[in-house]
């Protein structure tokens, strides 16, 4: 089944322990991203990726890194996480350009105390 | 189930009626636009998608439609079912789907 897999699906943790929350797609999608919901302001893009190795900035990335070192693979990085990255954190992957839909994963639930 | 929002506009519809829901959008610029649905506790799912070249275009029981002057999309749900009770997602990009901005959202109640 084609799918955008992330895990944990809920997390707790305490302010300052680094943290990784994984995201994998089994489509061979070129383009993969992730966004934070948050009550009253809905989906933010943090980062992006295009390509294995090629990584951008969306709207909110402070406080986040990602990588791309393979292209089914695109994990995002809480290295000092604190309390206003309590969210629910969504990845996404799509084939890139044009008339390409983005596929969401069912998302990570994260609280940091 | 998650929350996805508080405070966010509910459109309430009867099972079986015609459900409309609506967004403004800010860039003209932006020449793709796609409606997403987010059940609790699950991702936003892919539901239709439109480029600015069109002004209309259908699927499996949704249309949506395009109106580029007024800056205005919309989803047209025919024959509400209980199972389209959701979040609904507009969104717009101006770099061909990679930067998508998305719209605060509509709930989505059916009554049986």
């Amino acid at each position: 089944e084609a799918q955008v897999t992330q895990n944990p699906r809920y997390l707790i943790t305490v302010t300052g322990k680094k943290l990784t929350v994984t995201c994998s797609q089994n489509m061979n999608h070129e383009y993969m991203s992730w966004y934070r919901q948050d009550p009253g302001l809905g989906l933010r893009q943090i980062y992006y990726s295009m390509n294995v190795e090629v990584t951008d900035k969306g709207d909110v990335p402070e406080g986040y890194k990602v990588s791309r070192k393979e292209k089914r693979n695109f994990p995002l990085i809480l290295e000092s996480p604190s309390p206003n990255q309590t969210s629910l954190y969504f990845c996404a992957s799509s084939l890139g350009g044009a008339d390409s839909p983005l596929h969401f994963g069912n998302g990570t639930r994260l609280t940091v105390t | 189930g998650e929350s996805v929002g508080l405070h966010l506009p509910t459109l309430s519809v009867q099972e079986g009626d015609n459900s409309i829901i609506n967004c403004a959008y800010s860039n003209s610029a932006s020449d793709y636009f796609i409606w997403y649905k987010q059940e609790s506790g699950k991702g936003p799912q892919f539901i239709i998608d439109i480029r600015s070249n069109m002004d209309k275009r259908q699927g499996q029981r949704v249309t949506v439609l395009l109106n580029k002057t007024v800056k205005h999309l919309s989803l047209q749900i025919a024959a509400t079912q209980p199972g389209d009770s959701a979040v609904y997602f507009c969104a717009e990009s101006a770099d061909a789907g990679n930067m998508l901005t998305f719209g605060g959202g509509t709930r989505l109640m059916v009554k049986p």
